[in-house]
């Protein structure tokens, strides 16, 4: 596609359930990043792939936090028993290689847990 | 990868030129500079990076300093449009991730 997508935009749960998040990167771009954002921060990196495996997920806060990408495209940020404190916008950005690209950005996920 | 220290905000007049200053003091020779802006509800947007030398694009302008220790990046001509918050990064070229702190808020005013 012309950019990274997430949806949905918004998504608000209650404390203790499951929500799945999803980003379509841009076509062919090999390397996907997940970050988060809290209200006047900048973003905080979780976990990058490079193609179906996760390079790196030293920024996943615990193991409520888990990502998959299958097929190298598509990619699903899954956490578990949501608390108030997972509030915040969930970014995903792809780059073409996991080198010095510039990444770009989706316009990000709202969660809200209620 | 090396921590950067930015200001917290800046102001400049609209057709003005914007310089936003990045401090790197601890950047490795193998660590490039990379600029982002995100703009209000939207996700960040890449601007430019470089290694050593000066480079220009149609956003920006980025001058790394000699020792590599700091650096600006130049909006030459400031629009409304560019208000936003940016971030001044480093990472080696093959790190995959990029670790953002709280940037610089540009408020460009009429």
């Amino acid at each position: 596609g012309a950019g990274v997508s997430q949806t949905p935009s918004n998504k608000v749960t209650e404390k203790g359930k499951y929500v799945e998040l999803r980003c379509d990167p841009i076509s062919g771009h090999t390397a996907l990043y997940w970050y988060r954002q809290s209200l006047g921060q900048g973003p905080e990196f979780l976990i990058y792939f490079q193609g179906t495996g996760a390079a790196d997920d030293s920024g996943l806060p615990n193991d409520r936090f888990f990502a998959v990408r299958p097929e190298g495209s598509v990619s699903t940020l899954k956490i578990q028993r949501t608390e108030r404190g997972d509030s915040a916008v969930y970014l995903c950005a792809s780059s073409l290689t996991s080198g010095g690209d510039g990444y770009t950005f989706g316009s990000g996920t709202r969660l809200t847990v209620v | 990868d090396a921590k950067t220290t930015q200001p917290p905000s800046m102001d400049c007049a609209e057709g003005r030129a914007a310089n936003l200053p990045c401090n790197h003091s601890t950047i490795s020779g193998n660590e490039y500079v990379y600029w982002y802006r995100q703009i209000h509800s939207q996700g960040p947007q890449y601007i430019i990076h470089g290694l050593k030398n000066n480079e220009t694009n149609e956003m920006a302008s980025l001058i790394i300093t000699e020792d590599r220790k700091s650096s600006t990046l130049i909006l030459p001509h400031a629009t409304l449009r560019d208000t936003a918050v940016y971030y001044c990064i480093v990472r080696v070229w093959s790190a995959g991730k990029s670790t953002f702190g709280d940037g610089t808020t540009l408020t460009v005013k009429p």
